[in-house]
């Protein structure tokens, strides 16, 4: 089957300009997740949707960035006044059961988003 | 703050020898410890788990955990140039805010040469 999606790979903006990054998980996933990562940096949490709970948004740099999870399946995370310092690949993973299930549900990634502020 | 160490490398090692990958983790209580492996410029995917203290091995590759130590390692045998991409140790996290997420070290890179 089709794994995770994510459109677009990559995204050149403007400082100031608004964004949105699209994560089509795997079907039947209820689980998924945003992660960030920079140039020499390991992965950074973002945000966790799993089924219909709150997100888990503790891992949001700041409010201009948000994220959202429409009928349980495509997630859409908006940086609003990007930055420079915004500018980073977006991984976006999906897994089966998230975190009910514990550590043992394994996250399948994207290809990413690289997004460039100027 | 958890924390997940690792050397960014680059580790060089002939083709066929042992390449030898080292994680090192703050979180005392973790249980569930995990290897993935990212080529340049593609996302990450998981090639070994490991959540019980010794060896487990999966073909070339063996995840090693020591726990009192709080230590975990990734063997690759025969190494080949394939095997040249950078490999990320990931905690799962148990508290402290990191509850319930993947936390990932930076990464060693790993060149594996003809």
């Amino acid at each position: 089957g089709a794994g995770v999606s994510q459109s677009p790979s990559n995204k050149v903006t403007e400082k100031g300009k608004d964004v949105e990054l699209r994560c089509d998980p795997i079907s039947g996933h209820t689980a998924l997740y945003w992660y960030r990562q920079s140039l020499g940096q390991g992965l950074e949490f973002l945000i966790y949707f799993q089924g219909n709970s709150a997100p888990d948004k503790s891992g949001l740099p700041s409010d201009r960035f948000s994220a959202e999870r429409t009928g349980g399946s495509v997630s859409t995370l908006t940086i609003q006044r990007t930055q420079q310092e915004d500018s980073a690949v977006y991984l976006c993973a999906s897994s089966l059961v998230g975190r009910p299930s514990g550590a043992a549900d394994t996250q399948y990634f994207g290809p990413g988003t690289r997004l460039t502020v100027l | 703050q958890k924390e997940v160490e690792q050397n960014s490398g680059p580790l060089s090692v002939p083709e066929g020898a042992i390449a030898s990958l080292n994680c090192t983790y703050s979180d005392r209580v973790s249980q569930s410890f995990f290897w993935y492996r990212q080529y340049s410029g593609k996302s990450p995917e998981l090639i070994m788990s490991i959540y019980s203290n010794g060896d487990k091995e999966d073909g070339r590759f063996t995840a090693q955990l020591n726990k009192a130590s709080q230590y975990v390692s990734l063997l690759i045998r025969d190494s080949q140039p394939s095997d040249s991409a950078t490999y990320l140790c990931a905690v799962w996290g148990t508290g402290g805010g990191s509850q319930g997420n993947l936390i990932f070290g930076k990464g060693t890179k790993l060149s594996v040469k003809p």
